[in-house]
């Protein structure tokens, strides 16, 4: 059981360039989540979805996009990097269970640098 | 979901008892208390959560006020490799999404 897994685990662009962040789980999870953790600081909500088909911006969308056509899969989309976007991008899942809460489990993270 | 509030860091003795602190005043009745911690740079993991009874797993414990307004989480028996950063959430309901405060850097030392 590989959980949720994030490819790659680092990755430098260049200002301007696009890139696919990869995040996969194999827990059939309804819910995933996008984080950055800016250095210092606590992680932010940048994208979520709550299943196939379905999603959502967080705290922090802006510059990225997301699509979730499996329940899987969840990959983050930068176009046109920017410096600013420069920061570790966490990927999490859990599963729904009707109305209780349940824990989040989080991939390795990817460590992008935009020079 | 309910604001949460922690001190920015704490030290604890390795073989002591470390107690974090989290304030939760405006929590409301169907939200629940989640701990999380990440160490070093890796992605957070769950430690325990609880509503409005004290809990305990193999990881921790954690305390919640009868009034619910404050928690703690308590690592019985802390050692080096729990030298992490600890964050406490308020959520409430399967539709919530974990918003990540500050949290308590816990520095654990020899």
């Amino acid at each position: 059981n590989a959980g949720v897994t994030q490819t790659p685990k680092f990755r430098i662009l260049k200002i301007g360039q696009s890139m696919t962040l990869q995040c996969t789980q194999d827990m059939n999870h309804n819910y995933m989540y996008w984080y950055r953790q800016d250095p210092g600081m606590g992680l932010k909500l940048i994208y979520y979805s709550v299943g196939a088909g379905i999603t959502d911006k967080g705290e922090v969308p802006n510059g990225y996009n997301v699509s979730r056509s499996t329940t899987e899969d969840f990959p983050l989309r930068l176009e046109l990097a920017a410096p600013s976007q420069t920061s570790v991008y966490f990927c999490a899942s859990r599963a729904g269970q009707g109305r209780r809460y349940t824990e989040a489990f989080f991939g390795q993270g990817t460590r992008l640098t935009v020079v | 979901d309910a604001k949460t509030t922690q001190p920015p860091s704490m030290d604890c003795a390795e073989g002591r008892a470390a107690n974090l602190p989290c304030n939760h005043s405006t929590i409301s009745g169907n939200e629940y208390v989640y701990w999380y911690r990440q160490i070093h740079s890796q992605g957070p993991q769950y430690i325990i959560h609880g509503l409005k009874n004290n809990e305990t797993n193999e990881m921790a414990s954690l305390i919640i006020t009868e009034d619910r307004k404050s928690s703690t989480l308590i690592l019985p028996h802390a050692t080096l490799r729990d030298t992490a950063v600890y964050y406490c959430i308020a959520i409430g309901g399967s539709q919530g999404n974990l918003i990540f405060g500050k949290g308590t850097k816990l520095s654990v030392k020899p």
